[in-house]
């Protein structure tokens, strides 16, 4: 079975210095590797993906996440922190079964992340 | 930016009552997905569809039920609200073939 963890519920980062928000997975195929953020009392937002190709993927908002694959990781990060970064971060995987359908997305903890000024 | 809307935003009802959440995208994904949330939890998948009169359970047992009578809307119901039933209830939807899943903006639902 699929499974992704995020082993820090809270990171706090100062303003202007670097984040990383950490996500490890665990699949028996090839992931598919998913960001997303969530704003106080709002739907999730899709940040970055991770199919295939390069292992460090960027995305929305100078957000970068990078694939490990004999780490099997894949955490968010951002050379410099803003306090609006201040929100939720879900890591979402999804892998393939044997017949080659995908399985449905299975989603982290999450992780608050507050940017302090 | 993803056409994914929820309708009521926010909702306080009585114990015993009916509500229906609405769910309705303009993207004509045939794919449908209700997630239930707990502030600041994982999300859980509670429903999903593949399209037009398909519709399956997901991992986390509900006791809501939805439908798939048309590919742009998916409202799930709750035929007797509860306390244990407070939450939030975020609807997304995805293309056939596409990776990427996008949300609406979430239902707050508080039985009270």
């Amino acid at each position: 079975a699929q499974s992704v963890a995020q082993p820090e519920d809270q990171v706090n980062v100062a303003e202007g210095n670097p984040l990383t928000v950490k996500c490890t997975y665990s699949v028996s195929g090839n992931p598919y590797l998913f960001w997303y953020v969530q704003y106080p009392n709002r739907g999730l937002q899709f940040l970055l993906k991770y199919i295939t190709g390069d292992n460090l993927v960027k995305g929305s908002y100078g957000f970068e996440a990078e694939f490990n694959k004999s780490q099997t990781s894949f955490h968010l990060k951002k050379p410099s922190a803003l306090v609006s970064d201040s929100a939720l971060y879900f890591c979402a995987v999804r892998d393939f079964l044997s017949s080659g359908s995908a399985r449905q997305l299975t989603f982290g903890s999450g992780t608050q992340l507050t940017v302090l000024p | 930016e993803a056409d994914i809307y929820q309708t009521p935003r926010y909702l306080v009802i009585g114990t015993g009552k009916k509500i229906t959440l609405e769910c309705s995208q303009t993207m004509g994904h045939d794919k449908m997905y209700w997630y239930q949330q707990d502030p600041g939890m994982e999300l859980h998948l509670i429903h999903y569809s593949y399209g037009v009169n398909s519709t399956e359970k997901g991992d986390l047992s509900s006791e809501s039920t939805v439908s798939r009578i048309r590919t742009e809307h998916f409202p799930l119901t709750l035929e007797s609200a509860r306390p244990s039933h407070t939450s939030q209830y975020l609807c997304a939807s995805s293309p056939t073939g596409g990776n990427t899943i996008y949300f609406g903006e979430g239902s707050w639902l508080t039985v009270v």
